[in-house]
This record gives structure tokens, sequence and C-alpha cells, in this order.
């Protein structure tokens, strides 16, 4: 079964840098999810998406942006990276039931 | 406050033996679901089995169960017959406004408990 796709799975950045992460939902999910997982951390909300419009947010940074796509894949824009940032974004689908969590993209901030 | 408690930050059991995973929850709606997840570490998150709030019976997935005691606010995981791959971090996780299963809500995790199979 196809399952959530997200990439790059790695990303390494400096500081003050920007990054853009991508998640391509299951087909026919109409909902996508961030989670940001810091180090030894239980995940995050930070926002999500339901058919193309922002459905709720959590604490997501205004450095952040996000927008979910015609066909359903979904962008995470960050910008003035800080060593902070450096943790583990999941992306999940759903289409009202159990969210799919994505493998992830693993990001460092040098 | 903290609205998904995991009180066992590391849990060990023997292979082939079982082991309850602690789960406690705060929420004032009446509709909500609770989540198991296990996050081997590769990092993946990894979907186990869902309980929701009005289900009357506790729901299985194979070697998972979830213990919903509704009134103590608890949804434990019992994982039976434990195998050396079961060796992972295991979060609960609560969505509120769930309405049969349905709900476009975000889920809040608990810290996790982090599973050690011995062989």
């Amino acid at each position: 079964a196809a399952g959530v796709i997200q990439s790059p799975r790695h990303l390494i950045k400096e500081k003050r840098e920007t990054a853009t992460l991508k998640c391509y939902p299951i087909p026919r999910h109409d909902t996508v999810y961030w989670y940001q997982q810091g180090p030894g951390q239980d995940p995050q909300f930070l926002i999500s998406f339901y058919e193309k419009m922002q459905s709720d947010k959590g604490s997501i940074p205004d450095r952040f942006s996000a927008q979910q796509f015609s066909d359903y894949h979904s962008e995470l824009n960050m910008s003035s990276l800080e060593l902070g940032d450096s943790a583990l974004y999941f992306c999940a689908s759903s289409m009202g039931g159990t969210q799919y969590f994505g493998p992830g993209t693993r990001l460092l901030v040098l | 406050a903290q609205k998904i408690t995991q009180t066992q930050p590391g849990m060990f059991v023997q292979e082939k033996e079982a082991v309850t995973l602690d789960c406690t929850y705060d929420t004032s709606d009446q509709s909500y679901g609770l989540f198991w997840y296990k996050q081997p570490s590769s990092g993946e998150m990894i979907f186990l089995i869902y309980q929701g709030s009005y289900d009357e019976q506790n729901a299985t997935e194979g070697r998972y169960s979830l213990n919903f005691q509704k009134a103590r606010k608890s949804a434990n995981l019992v994982i039976s017959a434990s195998q050396l791959g079961d060796s992972a971090m295991y979060f609960c996780a609560m969505r509120e406004g769930d309405a049969g299963g349905t709900s476009y809500g975000k889920l809040t995790f608990g810290q996790g408990t982090i599973l050690t199979v011995h062989p």
C-alpha cells in the first residue's frame, strides 16, 4: 500500500538559511498534518490542511509557513533557521480517520 | 496541563512475555480518540491501534490490545508475546472531537515509553 512520502529525508543547513520540506500524502487522503519532534521529545503539532485550506495551527513559529497544493502535496517553508529548529519533521495524512505518518525529514541546523 | 501522561520512561520485558504500557489522559470532550504509535530507532512513526471514546469493546489488533478504562481515563497498551522487534519508543496520543472515529483534529502525544525486549 502507498505510504506518505517526504523529501528530503535528511537536510543540513546553516543558521539563517531557508529550508523547504515536501510531503506527498497517501492517495485520496484530503488532510495533511505537520509535526515537529525535537531530540528526545514527543511530536508537537505545527499546522494542518484540509482540502488545501489551513484547518488548524499549533505552535508554529512565524518564520515557518506551509501550504497544500492542488495535487494535495504540501510544503513546509522554514526561513531564518535557528539551531533550535534541528528536529525530525513529520508529515501525516488522513481521510478523517487514522493519521498515517511519513518517514520524516531530519533537519540539522549548524 | 499535560493532556496525555505516560509515567513509565522505560520498560523491560522478556521475549515471549506480555507487557503493559500505561497511558492516562485528560479531556473535557465527550468524543475523542486514543491512539498508540511505535517509533523504532530508525525514526518512523508506525500506527498500532485506535480506541474511540464511545467504543464499548477494547480495541485489538493482532498482538496489540488496548485496555480502555473510561472512568479512570486510562488507555493502556498491552503487547502479548513480546518479540525482539518490539523494542522501540511507544507513544500514546489523543485526538479530541472524534465523532464515530472521524475527526480532522490534531494529535496530542504523551512523552513516550521506551520498551526493551530481552532475549
